[in-house]
This record gives structure tokens, sequence and C-alpha cells, in this order.
């Protein structure tokens, strides 16, 4: 039982825009920030999105994040066949002195 | 070319003890935060602790304190996680991750490629 919740699974076809959302308490993500990480399959995550809306270098416009009280989504436009991934939410939790994750959604490209 | 490289997993029994580590390269070590989060084969991430950049300050989750111990080596730009009393749910992918700050609380920015630890009889 993962602290932030996602859905399992998600899905989409090329060109449509997906949504993925992550919900949690006040203790982590309603005091903290939200963090995405995209993880194809059988390799390690990277770092898709930070501080709820930020992209790091080299990450394409097509991901965006945001975030409200205590839940956050992750949007993915224009979808393509290499967005096929298991993507996880992350953030610190200040009661836990940890970090937390979502249980992952994969997205599927149909 | 930032890299982090895991070593160290392999098969142990229940009980037994393992030290993972991560040699790290193409960053200045001693400024970040490191961390070590795990996956269970076809499941989620699980954070299990991470050390400050400077006092080495650490932090654990309650599924291994008191059973594993964070360090680092900045002379040697090398993060270590000693791992004992180790059990069947213990089984997973070991990330090594860098933070993007001097305090475990900053994101997590970079992640080596992991190892594997198999806890069986």
């Amino acid at each position: 039982q993962s602290v932030l919740t996602q859905p399992p699974s998600a899905s989409g076809t090329p060109g449509q825009r997906v949504t993925i959302s992550c919900s949690g308490s006040s203790s982590n993500i309603g005091s903290n920030y939200v963090h995405w990480y995209q993880q194809l399959p059988g390799r390690a995550p990277r770092a898709l999105i930070y501080n709820n809306h930020q992209r790091p270098s080299g990450v394409p416009d097509r991901f965006s994040g945001s975030k409200s009280g205590t839940s956050a989504s992750l949007a993915i436009s224009g979808l393509r066949s290499e967005d096929e991934a298991d993507y996880y939410c992350a953030g610190w939790d200040d009661s836990l002195s940890g970090w937390v994750f979502g249980g992952g959604t994969k997205l599927t490209v149909v | 070319e930032l890299q982090l490289l895991e070593s160290g997993g392999g098969l142990v029994q229940p009980g037994g003890s393992l030290r993972l580590s991560c040699a790290a390269s193409g960053f200045t070590f001693s400024s970040f935060a490191m961390s070590w989060v795990r996956q269970t084969p076809g499941k989620g991430l699980e954070w299990v602790s991470g050390i400050s950049g400077s006092d080495g300050s650490a932090d654990y989750a309650d599924s291994v304190k008191g059973r594993f111990t964070i360090s680092r080596d900045n002379s040697k730009n090398t993060l270590y996680l000693q791992m004992s009393s180790l059990r069947a749910d213990d089984t997973a992918v070991y990330y090594c991750a860098k933070g993007a700050f001097l305090a475990v609380p900053g994101r997590i920015d970079i992640w080596g490629q992991g190892t594997m630890v198999t806890v069986s009889s």
C-alpha cells in the first residue's frame, strides 16, 4: 500500500492527451513539492517533472505537471508509442521524514 | 558525464548481511544528498534511506530501521548501504539516487542502473 495513490493503469491512442493523477495528504503533497519519474521497460527511473511543474532539460514540453492541495497530476499531450512506460509520483513526507512514492501508473499507447 | 554505478548485489540467505556500493562520478559528490531506493520485481518504488551531503545525517524507512545503515566516503565518491538481518521481503533491485541539494528532502534527480538483491535459502 503506497502512501501516494495513483491509478494502476492508463491508456491512450497516438496523438491523444492523457492525465495521471496522484493523491496524497497534508504531510506530503499538501506541504511539499511533487516530482514525477518515468520508467521505461527494463530501465531505471528518470526525472520527468520536478517541483510540481518544472521539466529537466531534455524532457519534451509534451509533458506537464500541476498540483492543487493534496493532489497532483501529470499530463502527456501528443501521445507517442515511446511514452509507454511506468510513471511514478513522489514527494517528501514531513511526518515520516522520508520520501514517499505512488504505486505507479502503467501507460499503454494503443 | 554524471554516473552512478551500483555494485554488491547478489544472493544471500535469510538473516544474512550484504553491503552495497555506489560509485559516483561527474559531479561534486560531497555537495549532494544521496539515497537508496528499492523496487520489488514487478512492483513500485520504495525509498530505503538517505544521507546528507555535508554532516552525514541519515534517515531511514521504518521497514529497514535498525537493520540497514547508510554511509558515504566523500574522499572516494562512494555511497554504501550495509544490510543485515535480511528478510525475503528485502528482495528487490536497489537503486542509488542523487539528490539535487545537500539535504535529503531535496528532490532526487539522477538514478543509477540498480543492483539486484535476492534473499532466499
